[in-house]
């Protein structure tokens, strides 16, 4: 079975700039959650994704966003990117909470 | 409100030291406990999963306890190697359910 598959593996882009990162959950899982991780930091949850509905959302502001398909594969948007947002954006699935996650690689994004 | 602490943030050892690494949490109500391995820059590769009806879990050399009425799970590697140099961190489901908290991750040096 393939695992969790993110793409790009690293971005550079411009303050007020968006971006568009995306996640192939692992196969039959169908629940997907974004993270994102600053340097020397523990993720921080972004929202997660349960078969094409968002059903849950952490303490970001709305210009993160967030879509999931009927594949399960996943994409987190980023409107009106700040300094800030420069992390290791994680991607994880699921089929049931009982099983736990598995973890894409990252897309580390930097804005300058 | 869940929180996940881990001490110590970093850690030191010479090669073949047997070590434990910390991880509490503030709401014993756990559904289960993850721990992973995070090499720098990279996503986080699952070690261990405690279900809460559980008391421990093996894999190898590393084994991971889980003790609900104190609020804390250990993580024991043994005889450890210089590839096991890597931050470490624990998460388990918030209470509502859908999102993971992490702690901040113990990063481990194992000297050769």
């Amino acid at each position: 079975e393939t695992g969790v598959t993110q793409s790009p593996t690293h971005l550079i882009k411009t303050r007020g700039q968006q971006v568009t990162l995306r996640c192939s959950s692992q196969s039959g899982h169908n629940t997907v959650s974004w993270y994102q991780q600053a340097l020397g930091q523990g993720p921080q949850f972004i929202f997660q994704y349960y078969r094409e509905e968002e059903n849950g959302r952490g303490n970001f502001p709305p210009r993160f966003s967030g879509l999931q398909f009927p594949n399960y594969s996943s994409e987190l948007n980023v409107n009106a990117l700040e300094l800030d947002d420069s992390a290791l954006y994680l991607c994880a699935s699921s089929l049931r909470r009982a099983d736990g996650y598995t973890f894409g690689s990252g897309t580390r994004l930097t804005v300058v | 409100k869940q929180e996940v602490t881990q001490i110590p943030a970093a850690l030191s050892v010479p090669e073949g030291e047997n070590l434990v690494l910390n991880c509490s949490f503030t709401d014993s109500a756990i559904y289960n406990l993850q721990w992973f391995r995070q090499d720098p820059g990279k996503g986080l590769t699952s070690l261990l999963l405690i279900q809460s009806s559980q008391r421990e879990q093996t894999s190898g050399r590393l084994n991971a306890s889980l003790d609900k009425s104190s609020g804390r799970s250990t993580l024991y590697i043994a005889a450890s190697q210089p590839g096991d140099s890597a931050t470490y961190l624990c998460a388990t489901p918030d209470t509502g359910g859908f999102k993971t908290i992490f702690g901040a991750g113990t990063r481990l040096f194992v000297k050769a």
